[in-house]
């Protein structure tokens, strides 16, 4: 069972626009939500985390906006940059849990 | 300092072979990870050690056995290698417990069975 839902598959924006990735889960015991980033032949790296204490969170061009009620959370870049064309993971732990539920991926392209 | 190392980068093989990955943190972590990212790229957990003992072990074949023999050391044994075997294997570490959960990751193993 996928415990964190992540969508779109991929998504394709233009240079200088906002890429918007959403995901969703169903355990209110998650207390602790990453983003992570992925080039090619690399492994994952974190971009951002939020803890749903706060309903966003930005950190240069990127905004997480957190909704506990509705238990999803997203993931914007604004101005994205070709640079940021990756494969980009939402996940969800507990602060005091051993694993990390990842979403299923979304492959960014950002066209010049 | 590279701070989670996994060797081989890369791993061609036959199917029924024996191999291992190796996996180093220098972080002082207490968790350490296996992952299994398939040709979707899905990040799938396969195990998950706390301070050298196994705390959790997702469904995988048994062919997959981890060693822990310190803390900062998470090896990943794999016997009679499959072709559906073939992945990128990444190991990761975080620290337990702590207000800051980051997991950090490896740069992967890919591993390619023929």
């Amino acid at each position: 069972q996928q415990q964190v839902k992540q969508s779109p598959q991929s998504l394709i924006v233009q240079k200088g626009g906002i890429s918007i990735i959403n995901c969703a889960y169903e355990n209110t015991a998650f207390d602790y939500f990453p983003w992570y980033q992925q080039f090619p032949g690399k492994g994952p790296a974190l971009l951002i985390a939020i803890r749903p204490d706060v309903s966003e969170k930005k950190e240069g061009r990127f905004t997480i906006s957190f909704n506990k009620s509705a238990k999803q959370f997203s993931l914007h870049i604004m101005d994205s940059q070709p640079g940021d064309s990756a494969t980009y993971f939402c996940a969800a732990s507990k602060v005091t849990g051993n694993q990390f539920y990842f979403g299923t991926g979304t492959s960014l392209t950002v066209i010049p | 300092d590279t701070a989670v190392s996994q060797t081989p980068k890369y791993l061609v093989t036959q199917m029924g072979n024996d191999k291992s990955i190796k996996c180093e943190q220098n972080l002082g972590h207490d968790t350490m990870y296996w992952y299994k990212q398939d040709s979707k790229k899905f990040l799938k957990i396969m195990f998950s050690y706390n301070n050298k003992e196994l705390i959790i072990n997702e469904t995988v074949p048994n062919r997959f056995s981890p060693k822990s023999p310190d803390k900062a050391h998470l090896n990943l044994h794999i016997n009679s290698l499959e072709l559906g075997d073939s992945a990128v294997y990444f190991c990761a570490s975080s620290p337990f417990g702590g207000p800051n959960t980051e997991a950090f990751f490896g740069q992967g193993t890919r591993l390619t069975v023929v």
